[in-house]
């Protein structure tokens, strides 16, 4: 069973930092990452998509790596500002998963302080 | 625009009663899901479809039922028999074709029991 694992579970950082959000999973046949943001109370935005032959993918200041073999991904997040304080998730797509579902880490809630 | 809307934002359900959740989305995409998330436990998955008249159980199905009956509508009916169903529930959609898709996600509907 696909497990995934988000550490750690709340960080804060200063203003101009970088932040780097981690992200496990136990079976590496998977068919995608993708991470996501979420504000209180709100949706689920779409941040980045990682295709398992890809080793990594940016978007302006978000690069995001994926290491099928180790089971990790990172988020990084260049010059941190204090609209980026939400919470950030992964989640991947098992192969074996029925119906393609996304299988959710917990989560690591990032506080940006001015 | 394109992309998923769900209604209400805010529901209350009295005991005993059975509460429809509704979720569209004109993104052209074959599948839907419905996840519940509470806090300290992440998303969880509940339904799913693949394709119109075609739907499947999730993890955490019972006290819950569905209906695929248009492309762009995937509701979700929340019934007496769930014991508790006070959450945030979250509607998304992907194209569905293999898992090499990505996920998009509605900003929710929170249901309350009074």
């Amino acid at each position: 069973k696909q497990e995934v694992t988000q550490i750690p579970a709340a960080l804060s950082v200063p203003e101009g930092e970088n932040l780097v959000l981690n992200c496990s999973f136990t079976d590496s046949a998977i068919y995608n990452l993708q991470w996501f943001r979420q504000d209180p109370g709100k949706g689920l935005t779409s941040l980045l998509l990682i295709q398992s032959s890809q080793r990594e993918q940016t978007s302006g200041r978000l690069n995001a790596s994926l290491d099928k073999s180790s089971g990790r991904s990172t988020l990084y997040i260049a010059a941190s500002q204090p609209g980026d304080s939400a919470t950030y998730l992964c989640a991947v797509i098992a192969i074996k998963a029925a119906g393609n579902k996304l299988t959710f880490g917990g989560g690591t809630r990032v506080l940006v302080k001015p | 625009d394109g992309g998923i809307t769900q209604s209400p934002k805010y529901l209350f359900r009295k005991e005993g009663q059975n509460v429809t959740l509704s979720c569209e989305q004109n993104l052209n995409h074959d599948a839907m899901y419905w996840y519940r998330q509470d806090p300290g436990q992440g998303l969880r998955l509940i339904y799913y479809s693949q394709i119109v008249n075609d739907f499947q159980k999730g993890d955490i199905a019972e006290g819950y039922s569905v209906s695929r009956e248009k492309k762009e509508s995937f509701p979700l009916t929340v019934t007496s028999a769930q014991k508790n169903p006070t959450a945030f529930y979250l509607c998304a959609s992907s194209l569905g074709q293999g898992g090499n898709t990505e996920a998009f996600f509605g900003q929710g509907t929170r249901l309350t029991v009074v």
